[in-house]
């Protein structure tokens, strides 16, 4: 079954305690993208990647850094997470950016207290 | 200013009703657009691409209209089923890779 998993579902931390949420695809997609998603504010983007160790900043990057070694995960990482971290995260893949279909992953609630 | 503007609704409209939503956008560089339906805190999930001569699924009607810069959804015939969240997206033509977001317009078809 074609899908994007996520890992852990659901996560509460600590202000300052590292860490990392998985995002592996299946479909062999080129581009891969995470997103957060915060009331009123809509899916931000956060960090996407074309290909294996080709990455961007999308339009909110601060506080968080992504990996893309192999073409399948595209790990994002909380160096130090802050409580204005507190959110829902997608993460997304498709063929290449552009007109293909993103395909999203069930997505990870994090809070940060 | 935000790249995509939707209203937030909700709109309640009756089974069988006819809902329409409108997404503008500000880039006049935007190249391609996409709603998404997203069910409460689930993930987002196509619903139709968005073309330039409109495009119909079914009970669903998308247009583009470039001149004011917004896009379009018909619903038609509402099911009880098409209650949800209805995100507009868009990207560039110069970072095609660079995704925008509306923050969604909630349908609550009711019986």
């Amino acid at each position: 079954e074609a899908q994007v998993t996520q890992n852990p579902r659901y996560l509460i931390t600590v202000t300052g305690k590292k860490l990392t949420v998985t995002c592996s695809q299946n479909m062999n997609h080129e581009y891969m993208s995470w997103y957060r998603q915060d009331p009123g504010l809509g899916l931000r983007q956060i960090y996407y990647s074309m290909n294996v160790e080709v990455t961007d900043k999308g339009d909110v990057p601060e506080g968080y850094k992504v990996s893309r070694k192999e073409k399948r995960n595209f790990p994002l990482i909380l160096e130090s997470p802050s409580p204005n971290q507190t959110s829902l995260y997608f993460c997304a893949s498709s063929l290449s950016g552009d007109k293909n279909i993103q395909y999203f992953g069930a997505g990870t609630r994090l809070s940060v207290l | 200013r935000k790249e995509v503007e939707q209203d937030p609704g909700p709109f309640n409209v009756p089974e069988g009703a006819t809902v329409a939503f409108n997404c503008t956008y500000s880039n006049s560089a935007s190249q391609s657009f996409f709603w998404y339906r997203q069910d409460c805190r689930k993930e987002p999930k196509l619903l139709m691409s968005v073309y330039s001569s409109g495009n119909e699924d079914g009970r669903f009607t998308a247009q583009l209209n470039r001149a004011s810069q917004y896009i379009s959804l018909l619903i038609r015939d509402s099911k009880l089923s098409d209650s949800a969240t209805y995100l507009c997206v868009v990207n560039l033509r110069y970072n095609f890779n660079k995704f925008y977001f509306g923050s969604g317009t909630k349908l609550n078809v009711k019986p």
